[in-house]
């Protein structure tokens, strides 16, 4: 079965903090991704990487950061937190690689619910 | 832009109804379609669909894809109500198979007693 794990089920920062948001896989996937997750919006993705120290814009990347230095481990940084950065985040993990829709299913950690005050 | 919408947004039933969720897409390079469950916690993975008209049967779950309508459906039958949860309908990115997917905004299906 693959695992994923997240540092943190809950965390609350307050403004300004800096914060490490630290996501494990133990299944030798090639991608691995970050989303948050807020009511009426759905999974919106921050960033990805697809190999060790690569790493890829998505869809919502400002006011956040991410490290690869190991295949298995994925963080997300938000450098200086801000309210608007309370949500669900959710960290998952693929095989690899390109185009072959069976490497593709991502499979989830339990998330990290994080309240920036 | 890729786009996935799912609907209804949210649906309340009795314990033993049958239900369908949908799910239409516009993908760029479409290659596959996810259907997770959520409860309180992460998504877990339910179907991968990637050929028109193959059911995919898990229990009392099933999902079908229509490739040239552009849709999936997601049947519970003699719902329980341990099926009540978020249903998230996704698809991967169209640049490539090491982007991220694409959700709908889910279906949140209450099941009463």
């Amino acid at each position: 079965d693959v695992k994923v794990t997240q540092s943190s089920r809950y965390l609350v920062k307050r403004t300004g903090e800096k914060v490490f948001l630290e996501c494990v896989q133990d299944m030798d996937h090639e991608n691995m991704f970050w989303y948050r997750q807020d009511p009426g919006l759905g999974l919106r993705l921050i960033y990805f990487s697809y190999d060790v120290k690569m790493k890829e814009k998505g869809d919502i990347p400002e006011g956040y950061s991410v490290s690869r230095e190991k295949k298995e481990r994925f963080s997300l940084i938000l450098e200086s937190a801000s309210t608007n950065q309370t949500s669900m985040y959710l960290c998952a993990s693929s095989l690899g690689p390109a185009g072959v829709p069976q490497q593709e299913t991502q499979y989830f950690g339990p998330g990290t619910r994080l309240l920036v005050l | 832009e890729d786009k996935v919408v799912q609907s209804p947004l949210s649906l309340v039933v009795h314990e033993g109804d049958t239900v369908t969720l949908n799910c239409s897409y516009e993908v760029t390079n479409f290659r596959s379609l996810l259907w997770y469950k959520q409860e309180k916690k992460a998504p877990t993975f339910l179907f991968m669909l990637t050929s028109s008209g193959i059911e995919k049967k898990s229990g009392r779950l099933s999902s079908i894809l229509d490739k040239k309508e552009l849709f999936s459906i997601l049947n519970i039958t003699a719902t329980q109500t341990g099926d009540s949860a978020v249903y998230l309908c996704a698809s991967p990115n169209g640049g490539g198979g090491a982007d991220g997917l694409t959700f709908g905004k889910g279906t949140h299906l209450i099941i009463q007693p």
